[in-house]
């Protein structure tokens, strides 16, 4: 079945200590995006890509990177991990931006110590 | 920004009513999306519904969209124990990239 795979599930990494996130797709979408959702509250878009074109929200931080390496990949890189950047990280992809569907996968929950 | 407001932030039923859910938007939009999530889990497409739509029907589910007053509502009939989960709205700009998040009810339905 034609999915979005995010490994690992689960990640725990120490503060300061850069840690990669990965997102693969087999529906050959063209944009990807990374989400980061904190408890209760509502995934907050963090960057997307259309294709190979980067697209990072004004308020990100610095501290989050994005690699798309090809069509099926992304990565989140978080280069300096605080306390505060412990979360669930969502990849999502969609065909043509937001006028589709986005579709999600399972999300790889951060635990920072 | 949060471009989305939902109410009721919690809604707690029983098994077999209706429930209702709100978002509540501020910009111009291309579509609405409403999207389900189970607890630690990723969000799962439920409907969309153009901003040229008024209504739209999937299964149990009813969508309405108001674009002179930028509000959307879902109406889950006959709601199950399975539906518990928390809800989000999702609007499009008209550039079609982006897609923001309301904050989301979280439904709860007794069985």
């Amino acid at each position: 079945d034609a999915m979005v795979i995010q490994n690992p599930r689960y990640q725990v990494t120490q503060f300061g200590k850069p840690v990669t996130l990965s997102c693969s797709q087999t529906l050959n979408h063209n944009v990807m995006y990374w989400y980061q959702q904190k408890s209760s509250q509502a995934p907050k878009l963090l960057f997307h890509y259309y294709d190979k074109d980067f697209n990072n929200e004004a308020d990100t931080p610095d501290n989050f990177q994005s690699r798309r390496p090809n069509t099926s990949f992304c990565f989140l890189d978080i280069r300096s991990p605080g306390l505060g950047d412990a979360a669930m990280y969502l990849c999502a992809t969609s065909r043509v931006g937001g006028i589709n569907e986005q579709f999600f996968g399972p999300g790889t929950r951060l635990t920072v110590l | 920004s949060q471009q989305g407001e939902e109410d009721p932030q919690a809604l707690s039923i029983q098994e077999g009513e209706n429930a209702t859910m709100n978002c509540s938007y501020k910009t111009s939009i291309n579509n609405l999306q409403w999207y389900r999530q189970n607890s630690g889990r990723g969000l799962v497409h439920l409907i969309l519904i153009r901003s040229n739509e008024r209504e739209k029907h999937s299964g149990r589910l009813r969508v309405t969209l108001d674009t002179s007053k930028k509000s959307s509502s879902l109406l889950i009939t006959a709601s199950r124990a399975a539906d518990t989960a928390s809800y989000f709205c999702a609007t499009a700009d008209t550039g079609g990239f982006k897609t923001i998040f309301g904050a989301g009810t979280r439904l709860f339905v007794k069985a």
